[in-house]
């Protein structure tokens, strides 16, 4: 069973709000990832970071951001929701080495009205 | 970047029924993934293999990666209503972990 906690799991905004998605996990990873899913679709990372202070984006293009001041916590922004961010949000985790076995909260479902 | 071709992408079969799935690429991955992922909740691992031409079983399932280490597939023997889901493949190589578009499974009671 992976510790790895989203929080809210739903959200209905306005746009035009600012929004945070939280992310933490009790596993001590030093590697996490934010992934954007429609539903039934396919897993698109936005964002991942190795550790504390490092932060990358991924292949698909967001307009959030991200930062890792805590190895533990991994949390997402949207400075203006929009429409079009309307979408499912999944954090993972995973550790060092080869293995790289990714452990996934249980994700967020954002819409913005 | 690249995705795996994963197929097929959506399968309803009768309760009792094996079902078989598998996922390729023209890249090689030192390892694969297979997740499954119900309704509004994030994927969870079902099996992960780390050496070319390993079987492993877990429960009904059964993966294996390929010897080319091109490709992957996965089994589920005597399919129960509960195995109803989105079942993703995953290929990991240097640092890299790409998915597949999922394979969204019925099962009929």
């Amino acid at each position: 069973e992976a510790d790895i906690y989203q929080t809210p799991r739903y959200l209905v905004i306005g746009t035009g709000k600012k929004i945070t998605l939280e992310c933490s996990q009790t596993m001590g990873h030093d590697k996490m990832y934010w992934y954007q899913q429609d539903p039934g679709m396919e897993l698109h990372l936005i964002h991942y970071s190795y550790g504390v202070n490092s932060t990358e984006k991924g292949d698909l293009s967001s307009e959030s951001t991200v930062s890792r001041i805590r190895t533990e916590h991994f949390p997402l922004t949207l400075e203006s929701a929009r429409p079009s961010h309307t979408s499912q949000y999944l954090c993972a985790s995973s550790e060092t080495g080869d293995l790289n076995i990714q452990y996934f909260g249980a994700g967020t479902r954002l819409s913005v009205l | 970047g690249q995705q795996l071709n994963q197929s097929p992408q959506s399968m309803f079969i009768q309760e009792g029924e094996d079902v078989s799935m598998n996922c390729t690429s023209s890249s090689i991955f030192n390892t694969w993934l297979w997740y499954k992922q119900d309704p509004g909740e994030g994927p969870v691992l079902l099996i992960a293999l780390y050496k070319a031409g390993e079987l492993t079983s877990n429960g009904r399932l059964t993966a294996q990666f390929g010897i080319t280490r091109k490709d992957s597939f996965l089994n589920i023997s005597a399919s129960i209503p509960s195995d109803v889901g989105i079942y993703f493949c995953a290929g990991h190589r240097n640092n890299d972990m790409r998915f597949g578009a999922g394979t969204r499974l019925t099962v009929k009671p």
